[in-house]
């Protein structure tokens, strides 16, 4: 596609659900990276995948949290046991490689609301 | 349309020189973001600003919100090639907190 997209764009659960949110790169892009965004707070960085490889996870706030790219293009991101501290706009961004010569590129954000 | 614009879009320098880079808006910024891209880390964290005139510094690098609250600079003071790599402003652009927006980038080359 041109553009990084995410969907759904918002998701309204309630408190013990699990939630997957999915983000689908640009087509080229070898990196792809998810931020959480508490409301009012700038991107935090969670995890980011080189192709379907993952190697930082230490974002990830707790073991509820876990994102997979086993094709190495789509990526999910699923929420286990969804707590109301889980509300937040989450972000995913492509680049073609994880080298900083390489711009992020971000996506709509999907906005999860945990009731 | 680019809600923020950064500028230089590239810029490469070397090591030792001062150099500095612009986020701009027209509309008013309601919290504004800098962060650097790096290697396999995603987007890290340097400054956040919301008041308008205010400056923050962190060892040399020291970033300014005009007093309209439209304009952002990032400054570096005797840059250094771990200096390198690509600098994002990222801001709020309505008073409720709903509508986040990232600059282009600037990419920073610092030769030794």
């Amino acid at each position: 596609g041109a553009g990084v997209s995410q969907s759904p764009r918002y998701k309204v659960t309630k408190r013990g659900q699990d939630v997957t949110l999915r983000c689908d790169p640009i087509s080229s892009h070898a990196t792809l990276y998810w931020y959480q965004q508490a409301l009012g707070q700038g991107p935090e960085f969670l995890t980011y995948f080189n192709y379907e490889a993952q190697p930082d996870k230490s974002g990830l706030p707790s073991d509820r949290f876990s994102a997979e790219r086993p094709e190495g293009s789509i990526s999910t991101l699923t929420i286990q046991r969804t707590e109301q501290r889980d509300s937040a706009m989450y972000r995913c961004a492509s680049s073609l490689s994880p080298g900083y010569t390489d711009t992020q590129y971000f996506g709509p954000g999907t906005r999860l609301t945990v009731l | 349309s680019q809600e923020l614009e950064q500028s230089p879009q590239s810029l490469i320098v070397q090591e030792g020189k001062n150099l500095t880079i612009n986020c701009t808006s027209s509309k008013t910024l309601y919290g504004l973001y800098w962060y650097k891209q790096k290697y396999g880390e995603g987007l890290i964290f340097l400054m956040m600003l919301q008041k308008g005139g205010e400056e923050k510094s962190h060892e040399k690098i020291t970033a300014k919100l005009d007093e309209k609250k439209q304009q952002s600079s990032l400054h570096i003071t005797a840059s250094q090639p771990s200096h390198a790599g690509i600098y994002l402003c990222g801001a709020y652009v309505d008073y409720y907190g709903q509508n986040f927006v990232f600059g282009p980038g600037t990419r920073l080359s610092v030769l030794p």
